[in-house]
């Protein structure tokens, strides 16, 4: 069975300070996709980021940037100079084997504050 | 277009009654499901579709009924409410092929007294 943990429940930080949000994930199988969710106060979900376990490359985009580690099962998410609009529940997921983002299997989320 | 949208975005029912959650689609994508979001729990699946008449369970099946007659639509049953049903539910679609995110709608707030 898939497993997500998200063992953070809640981060509060000052404006402009990072914020690293950790993930780790359990399966078997050896190939395999990673998500990033944020549900901001208004609720809905939006998509942030995909990767796939053949791929260690990590990445940056604006703010934000990735650590995926294949050896810790880890795939950690970073917001670099946080801002109040960050201020959201960010979900890690990890999909059904195979089915290249089918069958989520998320962990319990990390509510970030970013206070002002 | 429209997206993923669902409705109501808000309902109460009484232990016992049955209603319908629906979920409509306009992107063309094959794959649907149905999620529920309970505190401290993140989503879990209930049952998806990889296109029309075709549904499969989720983990978290129990006490929900599914179909799939058309592309587009995807409507979630609640035949008999429970309190244990109380949640927020949130419909996705996504691509076939070199698609990998899910798009969701905007949620079902369901209470069951």
């Amino acid at each position: 069975a898939q497993k997500v943990t998200q063992a953070q429940t809640e981060i509060s930080v000052v404006e402009k300070e990072d914020v690293t949000l950790d993930c780790v994930y359990e399966t078997r199988d050896t190939t395999y996709y990673l998500f990033w969710y944020k549900q901001p106060p208004s609720g809905e979900l939006v998509f942030l980021i995909r990767r796939n376990s053949f791929d260690e490359q990590n990445e940056i985009s604006g703010r934000y940037s990735w650590n995926f580690q294949k050896s810790t099962s880890s795939f950690n998410f970073t917001i670099t100079a946080s801002q109040v609009v960050d201020s959201a529940v960010y979900f890690c997921a990890l999909s059904d084997p195979g089915t290249a983002g089918n069958k989520l299997t998320f962990g319990g989320g990390t509510r970030v504050l970013v206070k002002p | 277009n429209a997206g993923v949208t669902q409705t109501p975005k808000f309902q109460v029912l009484k232990t016992g009654q049955s209603m319908t959650l629906q979920c409509a689609q306009d992107m063309n994508h094959e794959y649907m499901s149905w999620y529920r979001q309970d505190p401290g729990m993140g989503l879990r699946l209930i049952h998806y579709s990889v296109g029309a008449g075709i549904t499969d369970q989720g983990e978290v099946p129990n006490g929900y009924n599914v179909s799939r007659s058309t592309t587009e639509d995807f409507p979630l049953r609640l035949l008999s409410a429970a309190p244990s049903q109380t949640s927020v539910y949130f419909c996705a679609s996504k691509g076939g092929h070199g698609a990998y995110e899910q798009y969701f709608g905007p949620g079902t707030r369901l209470t069951v007294t």
